[in-house]
């Protein structure tokens, strides 16, 4: 079973740059899925963030494209995030998540999510 | 970005009712749409993928149908553990979109 682990600091200052990591276990980052991370703010809906390939090859939602860096560690068995130019709207639990692209794509495994509040 | 509405937000029902929940959209993504479950605190869990296929493990009170623009999600006897938000998600083109959830809540 696919287990992912969020982890990294859970309160960011405003201007700051978000960083979180997502450690894989149960299977490896070099299988044939795709990445992704997906936060949710507080009592609202999902929100897709972006994602990546074991290759390097990443894809990102538009709306955070200019802020928004995805990376890959093959030989942690891990992938990260980077969101810079933090506000309070990216107040969020921030999930990463295995894709699963057959036959259509949806995210197949999650992990439990951290909450990171933007705050001075 | 393709829009996707769900209807209603949020309803009330009791052990043993027929849920229907509905998810519309915004322009034809013929049967790329996946259903999850979450529960408070806890990720969200995959129920249907592809419109009408069962995850493997997820009870078969659960079905999906619906093409193009207009989904449904059906709990044939909702039961105390299905209590829960419900999202739909679309995987027809990038940026992938949710839907804005709907609560089911206990009568």
């Amino acid at each position: 079973q696919v287990q992912l682990q969020e982890s990294g600091p859970r309160l960011v200052k405003p201007s700051g740059t978000l960083s979180l990591t997502c450690a894989v276990s149960g299977g490896s980052i070099s299988s044939s899925n795709w990445w992704s991370w997906v936060r949710q703010p507080p009592g609202k809906g999902l929100e897709w963030i972006g994602e990546i390939y074991h290759s390097g090859r990443t894809n990102y939602n538009p709306s955070l494209k200019s802020r928004v860096t995805i990376s890959v560690d093959k030989s942690k068995n891990q992938f990260s995030l980077k969101l810079t130019s933090v506000t309070a709207a990216d107040t969020a639990v921030y999930s990463c998540a295995r894709v699963e692209t057959a036959p259509i794509y949806y995210f197949e495994y999650w992990g439990q999510g951290t909450l990171v509040t933007v705050s001075s | 970005d393709i829009q996707m509405t769900q209807s209603p937000s949020s309803l009330s029902a009791s052990v043993g009712d027929r849920v229907t929940i509905t998810c519309r959209a915004s322009q034809s993504i013929s049967s790329y749409l996946n259903w999850y479950q979450q529960k408070p605190g806890k990720d969200p869990k995959l129920l249907i993928y592809a419109a009408s296929s069962l995850q493997s493990g997820v009870p078969s009170r659960f079905s999906g149908s619906g093409s193009g623009t207009d989904f449904t999600l059906t709990i044939s006897s909702l039961q105390p553990e299905d209590f829960a938000t419900y999202y739909c998600q679309q995987s027809y083109s990038p940026p992938w979109t949710f839907g804005q959830g709907t609560k089911v809540e206990i009568k």
